[in-house]
């Protein structure tokens, strides 16, 4: 199984940028539990969102995620500088086995 | 607060062996599946293992499948990697990584700092 995700991104300050995650091989839908995360260079990552769209506590309401077609979605709204980021989304494929994506690199400028 | 605290990660030479651990606290440990993740450097995450909450369903990543060993001690709340047979490629920070209470393992929700796995 592999994820797809755009390798980069760039958005302007306040500007809305979304972000997906497929499958080289079916769809993505809910029953893949999609997961987003967030590292800044030398950090660990940070969860964003899982369970397709709930937000994990702490995170600013601007980041949302979602189903768009056949791939995941992870949308910054109003996006600033600090979300210049890697952003990586995980599927659970079942049995127990998670895939992680390549991950975009956002730069906000 | 949840604490997830890496350790064991070290220079090894090529077809060496290593044991990472990670010190969990701020949660019921014995309640919830854990994974680890590693990063190679400046490449993408890559999920490797999940062992489920009470240690006795494992699983694994292909590129790992047979060298890695994933277990736990609930007693004392730590989480174990028993990295072996290493190779030039399993260069990279290991993280350590709560999961969800689904028991499944279908996301992460905490994760470590990280320890640096180096083989040359």
């Amino acid at each position: 199984t592999v994820v797809t995700q755009e390798p980069s991104f760039s958005v302007s300050p306040g500007g809305t940028v979304t972000l997906t995650c497929g499958l080289t091989s079916g769809s993505v839908s809910t029953t893949y539990y999609p997961s987003w995360y967030q590292q800044t260079p030398g950090q660990a990552p940070r969860t964003l969102i899982y369970n397709t769209n709930t937000r994990s506590s702490g995170v600013p309401d601007r980041f949302s995620g979602s189903i768009l077609g056949n791939k995941a979605a992870l949308i910054i709204t109003g996006a600033q500088a600090d979300d210049e980021s890697d952003y990586y989304c995980m599927l659970y494929v079942g049995g127990g086995i998670s895939v992680i994506g390549g991950g975009t690199k956002v730069t906000v400028l | 607060e949840v604490q997830l605290v890496e350790s064991g990660g070290d220079l090894v030479q090529p077809g060496g062996s290593l044991r990472l651990s990670c010190a969990a606290s701020g949660f019921t440990f014995s309640s919830f599946a854990m994974s680890w993740v590693r990063q190679a450097p400046g490449k993408g995450l890559e999920w490797i293992s999940l062992i489920s909450a009470p240690g006795t369903s494992t699983y694994y990543a292909d590129s790992v499948k047979g060298r890695f060993i994933i277990s736990r001690d609930n007693s004392k709340g730590t989480l174990f990697l028993q990295i072996s047979s290493l190779r030039a490629e399993d260069t990279a920070v290991y993280y350590c990584a709560k999961n969800d209470g689904s028991g499944k393992g279908r996301y992460i929700d905490y994760w470590g700092q990280g320890t640096l796995v180096t083989v040359s």
